[in-house]
């Protein structure tokens, strides 16, 4: 089965770091890139960036570069989202998602989506 | 980068009723337009992309038009599971950003 399994939901305090993950299955991992989209509670969907596992290039939205940081590991097809100072405002759904084919794809839809981790910043 | 804004926010309808989303782009992005629906608690399902070609699986009621910076989404005949948050998407570049979203009420 085609798939995304995303790593379970997290608690953290404000100033904690964080690593979730994004395991793809079923497919030609290293073949697509694959997204980040951050969704903060009663809110829109946000396009944070993405990585092509086959030779870890990446790309970030301005809003997201310098916040996160985006990495995988095609040994495990496994993509990781990563924080190294959360703040409050970080709290929100996070979706994982297959982006284009290619190592051109960095312009493209999400096709298969991850069921998404809350991330929960709370003192 | 490119902007997308959607009309309306709320759009209240009631089965079997026709119903429109509009997005716009802050500049043209061709015909490269996704569309999303998100129900509550769940990720979100590609409907519609290259802004008229519909994904495998979805019902044919759905139908997009546009190109350039103007784009329709259209249930031709609303049904109960149609309700929903209803997302379009610009992959003209990236970042490609998302639409604030038309929430569907039936």
């Amino acid at each position: 089965e085609v798939q995304l399994v995303q790593s379970g939901a997290e608690v953290k305090k404000p100033g904690e770091s964080l690593k979730i993950s994004c395991k793809g299955s079923g497919y030609s991992f290293t073949s697509y890139w694959i997204g980040w989209v951050r969704q903060m509670p009663g809110k829109g969907l946000e396009w944070m960036g993405i990585i092509y596992p086959g030779d870890s290039d990446s790309r970030y939205s301005p809003s997201f570069q310098g916040q996160v940081n985006i990495s995988v590991d095609k040994s495990i097809n496994t993509a990781y989202l990563r924080w190294t100072s959360l703040k409050a405002s970080d709290t929100a759904m996070y979706y994982c998602a297959r982006h284009g084919p290619g190592p051109q794809g960095t312009a493209w839809y999400f096709d298969l989506w991850g069921r998404g981790t809350l991330v929960t910043v709370s003192s | 980068d490119i902007q997308m804004t959607q009309s309306p926010s709320t759009l209240s309808a009631s089965v079997g009723d026709r119903v429109t989303f509009t997005c716009r782009a802050s500049q043209s992005v061709s015909d490269l337009l996704a569309w999303y629906q998100q129900k509550p608690g769940i990720a979100p399902k590609l409907l519609i992309y290259k802004a008229s070609t519909l994904e495998n699986g979805v019902p044919s009621r759905f139908s997009g038009t546009g190109s350039g910076t103007e784009f329709t989404l259209t249930i031709s005949s609303l049904q109960p599971d149609d309700f929903g948050i209803y997302y379009c998407q610009h992959y003209d570049s990236d970042p490609c950003s998302f639409g604030q979203g038309t929430r569907l009420e039936i």
